[in-house]
């Protein structure tokens, strides 16, 4: 079993819907949770850096982490083409040496116009 | 400014060559790391530089893999006898001190005929 685990998809969406993403994950030891955009032939894109749990949000997007129940989710609000990628979650521990990030296999997102 | 860059973008080569590929951090970045992502799949770790600590090879898949890092500046990796499972866009990244966020390259795109 991976460490962390992450729907494939793809999830196909129409434009406008709100749009969910969801990691779990089995080491109690992360605190420090990512989540990264990949567009097609580009590197992964930093979008969002949360520290142990609860909410943040930026701009359309709202993180969440339950470190209860080692489940990490990424919200997009009014959801554009644009978005259309796939969206890595990452995370790391306090023992990692520097900030050594374990991913899931990532999630593709399409957002139909 | 400008970002992590990777050199070369696309590498095509025979089964049991040699081969090198370059990254250059962000300017005053002191980590470094190598990430391998197979098609459909996330990161997986490769090795990680701290200024001019001894690198942390954890992730090296075999000892066909190696990497190295002049100071805080380019690093290259360098996989010899190449085999068709080395197939992958190997990344880089780099990063500011402590827990700050990893900045990635578009990577090079490797395939091994």
């Amino acid at each position: 079993q991976k460490e962390v685990e992450q729907d494939p998809g793809p999830l196909s969406v129409p434009e406008g819907a709100i749009v969910s993403l969801n990691c779990t994950y089995s080491n109690s030891a992360f605190q420090y949770f990512m989540w990264y955009r990949q567009y097609s032939r580009k590197g992964p894109e930093l979008l969002m850096y949360t520290y142990s749990s609860g909410n943040k949000e930026d701009g359309r997007f709202t993180a969440q982490v339950d470190k209860s129940s080692k489940y990490i989710s990424l919200f997009i609000r009014d959801s554009q083409p644009s978005d259309s990628a796939t969206y890595l979650c990452a995370m790391s521990a306090r023992s990692n040496a520097g900030n050594m990030l374990t991913f899931g296999g990532g999630t593709r997102l399409m957002v139909k116009p | 400014g400008a970002g992590v860059s990777q050199s070369p973008s696309n590498k095509v080569t025979e089964k049991g060559k040699d081969v090198e590929l370059r990254c250059d951090p962000i300017s005053g970045h002191t980590a470094l790391y190598w990430y391998r992502q197979r098609l459909g799949q996330g990161l997986e770790f490769l090795i990680y530089f701290q200024g001019n600590s001894a690198p942390d090879k954890s992730g090296l898949p075999s000892d066909r893999f190696s990497a190295e890092r002049t100071g805080e500046s380019v690093s290259t990796l360098t996989i010899q006898r190449t085999q068709q499972e080395d197939s992958a866009v190997y990344l880089c990244a780099s990063s500011g001190s402590g827990r700050s966020p990893l900045h990635f390259g578009n990577g090079t795109r490797l395939t091994v005929t």
